[in-house]
């Protein structure tokens, strides 16, 4: 039912290494969201977007930087990976529909990273 | 702020028996949605059931339903019929209403479901 994707399934660097991690939803949703997930542990939100050129830092502190310049696309990047940084990172995109609503996320399937 | 509790942090279910998680919440907003999300062990996240605030009737999605206490702040979630496949980690979020601008979702701790055979 959703279409948004992300890429790499799954990453192993070493420390050091700078990353980009893809997200894209054909969609058209102006909300993109990136979280990050520890195993077991809830989500925290670590930046978010309400639209091309709108990026916002989340409620967890990052060191990762995003990108908004097309609609579709809202990658999320990594200048220095180090090994406390390895978590899973999930994207997530939210459908506004006038003012009732179908109010809800769609997820991407996740980054899984680890940093040596 | 809106924070989400989560009182469960693990369960256990027999096949084929009832469940229910319990998530309640913290708001002054009068308009906004409820959810619960299931993670299985892929990872990826799903949308099980979601509440809008402003009705009244539980929602239902086949096995799943839910009791929405608005006065108590109450957002449980019943599974009925459980199948091996529930295992996951379920998650309980809100989510303010339509303001315009960026509508944070606000998550539990989650709750680890195990539906044992």
């Amino acid at each position: 039912e959703a279409d948004i994707y992300q890429t790499p399934r799954y990453l192993v660097i070493g420390t050091g290494k700078k990353i980009t991690l893809e997200c894209s939803q054909t969609m058209g949703h102006d909300k993109m969201y990136w979280y990050q997930q520890d195993p077991g542990m809830e989500l925290h939100l670590i930046h978010y977007s309400y639209g091309v050129n709108s990026t916002e830092k989340g409620d967890l502190s990052s060191e990762s930087t995003v990108s908004r310049i097309r609609t579709e696309h809202f990658p999320l990047t990594l200048e220095s990976a180090r090994p406390s940084h390895t978590s899973q990172y999930l994207c997530a995109s939210h459908r506004v529909e006038g003012v009732t609503t179908n109010e809800k996320l769609f997820f991407g399937s996740g980054t899984q990273l680890s940093v040596l | 702020a809106q924070t989400v509790t989560q009182s469960q942090p693990e369960m256990s279910v027999q096949e084929a028996e009832t469940v229910t998680l319990s998530c309640t919440y913290d708001t002054s907003e009068s308009n906004y949605y409820l959810f619960w999300y299931k993670q299985p062990p892929s990872r990826q996240m799903i949308l099980v059931i979601r509440q809008e605030a402003y009705k009244q009737q539980n929602a239902t999605e086949n096995r799943f339903s839910v009791n929405f206490q608005k006065a108590a702040k109450s957002f449980s979630l019943k599974i009925s019929d459980s199948q091996l496949g529930d295992t996951a980690m379920y998650f309980c979020a809100f989510m303010k209403g339509l303001s315009g601008g960026y509508q944070k979702v606000t998550f539990g701790t989650g709750t680890k479901l195990q539906v044992i055979p």
